[in-house]
């Protein structure tokens, strides 16, 4: 089945260090793939997608490319913030014969965070 | 335009009750799915309806329901509630489109407490 493994965390940087978040993936079909944010107390938002083998999905200083060719979604940040800090899921969707409708698959989460 | 919206926002129950928790789309969405959130196995899906029917399930047990209205809002029951049903349950919508490419929106999530 399909599966998303993202690094282990809890992640600590000072801000405006460079950051990156591992994510590997294993799928039937062709998935599309996402990084989601959730803050303490709230639910997930999206961060950026991706679609196609190659796609870079951007958004607020963070970028992922899907590749492929090592199932990876990589999720990086040039500088980041103290308002970075939060826990980052990625995951993928995959209709693979119709059988996944409405269903995205997560990784475990990644606890970021980032001090002045 | 409004975002997803669930409520209630918190519950307390004990065990052995059932509980029912709402879910009302963005505007224009078709598709909600439900996923619950713990410490101990992350994010998982439940299930998800279209159009008033459910199209996928997770591996839950049968205590786990859901339904979907003719407007798109969606419900979940879970009844005989067993502590370790206590999770955030988090819904999401999406238009669909009808691929892999669909980005599902999240609402806050209800947090459920069982004693």
């Amino acid at each position: 089945g399909d599966s998303v493994t993202q690094m282990e965390g809890p992640v600590t940087l000072s801000e405006e260090a460079f950051l990156t978040i591992n994510c590997t993936y294993t799928a039937t079909g062709y998935p599309s793939l996402f990084w989601y944010v959730q803050y303490p107390g709230e639910g997930l938002q999206l961060l950026l997608k991706a679609t196609k083998a190659d796609d870079k999905g951007s958004n607020k200083g963070f970028e992922a490319t899907y590749r492929k060719e090592t199932t990876s979604f990589h999720l990086e940040k040039g500088s980041v913030q103290v308002s970075d800090s939060a826990v980052y899921f990625c995951a993928l969707s995959d209709h693979a014969g119709g059988t996944s409708y409405g269903k995205l698959t997560f990784g475990q989460g990644t606890i970021l965070t980032v001090h002045p | 335009k409004a975002g997803v919206t669930q409520t209630p926002r918190y519950l307390i129950k004990t065990r052995g009750q059932q509980v029912t928790l709402s879910c009302s789309p963005i505007s224009g969405h078709r598709s909600v799915s439900w996923y619950q959130q713990t410490p101990g196995q992350g994010l998982q899906f439940l299930f998800e309806y279209f159009s008033e029917t459910q199209r996928n399930k997770g591996n839950f047990p049968g205590r786990f329901s859901g339904r979907q209205f003719s407007n798109s809002r969606s419900e979940m029951n879970v009844s005989t509630l067993e502590l370790g049903d206590s999770a955030l349950y988090l819904c999401a919508s999406s238009l669909p489109s009808g691929g892999s490419t669909d980005t599902q929106y999240f609402g806050p999530g209800t947090r459920l407490t069982v004693l």
